[in-house]
């Protein structure tokens, strides 16, 4: 069955550096591909999103580019702030509406 | 995002109680779903309503009532819940069912149950 794995966090940066959080993705078909974010004590927010290969979501100075032949969804941002502090979902969408989620990614920027 | 509200934000019940989750939606979307998000694992999937008719149920114990009595309003009834069942329990919403239809979630509710 379709399936997501994500980078084990936690992860900590200084304010500034370059994030990325590596995921990979088993699944049959053409799945569509989402990062969703979620803030401490909040739901889940979509981040950004791609529907075919090759293309790139991006939101917030966050990009992801769908890689069909490396099954690759990673996350990655230029110059992380504090306020970027939260926990990262990959997920996928196959043929169905069902989402399949990562187990998650806690990211921490320090000041 | 006001999109996708849901009440309470935080419940304490114990496992005799009744209690129920509410969510409503106001991007005038015609499916819902109900998610739990537990400690140290994937978000599950637990119904899925299309049209107010629920259309899947993740072998979900029968201890989680759902009802949707229209598109915007969905409910999740809790009744001799067990401690494990102490989580974040989030709802979404998606313009319609299918695999292109991106799915907006609520804040959540977090549960405890003693």
């Amino acid at each position: 069955g379709n399936s997501v794995t994500q980078m084990e966090g936690p992860v900590t940066l200084s304010e500034e550096a370059f994030l990325t959080i590596n995921c990979t993705y088993t699944a049959t078909g053409y799945p569509s591909l989402f990062w969703y974010v979620q803030y401490p004590g909040e739901g889940l927010q979509l981040l950004l999103k791609a529907t075919k290969a090759d293309d790139k979501g991006s939101n917030k100075g966050f990009e992801a580019t769908y890689r069909k032949e490396t099954t690759s969804f990673h996350l990655e941002k230029g110059s992380v702030q504090v306020s970027d502090s939260a926990v990262y979902f990959c997920a996928l969408q196959g043929g169905s509406e069902k989402l399949v989620f990562g187990k998650g990614t806690k990211l921490t920027v320090n000041p | 995002e006001t999109g996708v509200t849901q009440t309470p934000r935080h419940l304490v019940m114990g496992m005799t109680n009744k209690k129920s989750l509410k969510c409503e939606q106001h991007l005038g979307h015609n499916a819902m779903y109900w998610y739990k998000q537990s400690a140290k694992k994937p978000l599950e999937l637990m119904f899925v309503y299309s049209l107010e008719e629920r259309v899947e149920n993740n072998s979900v114990p029968s201890r989680f009532s759902p009802e949707c009595p229209n598109s915007s309003h969905l409910f999740l009834h809790l009744h001799t819940l067990q401690p494990e069942d102490s989580a974040l329990y989030l709802c979404a919403s998606s313009p319609r069912r299918g695999s292109q239809e991106t799915q907006y979630f609520g804040p959540g509710t977090r549960l405890l149950v003693l």
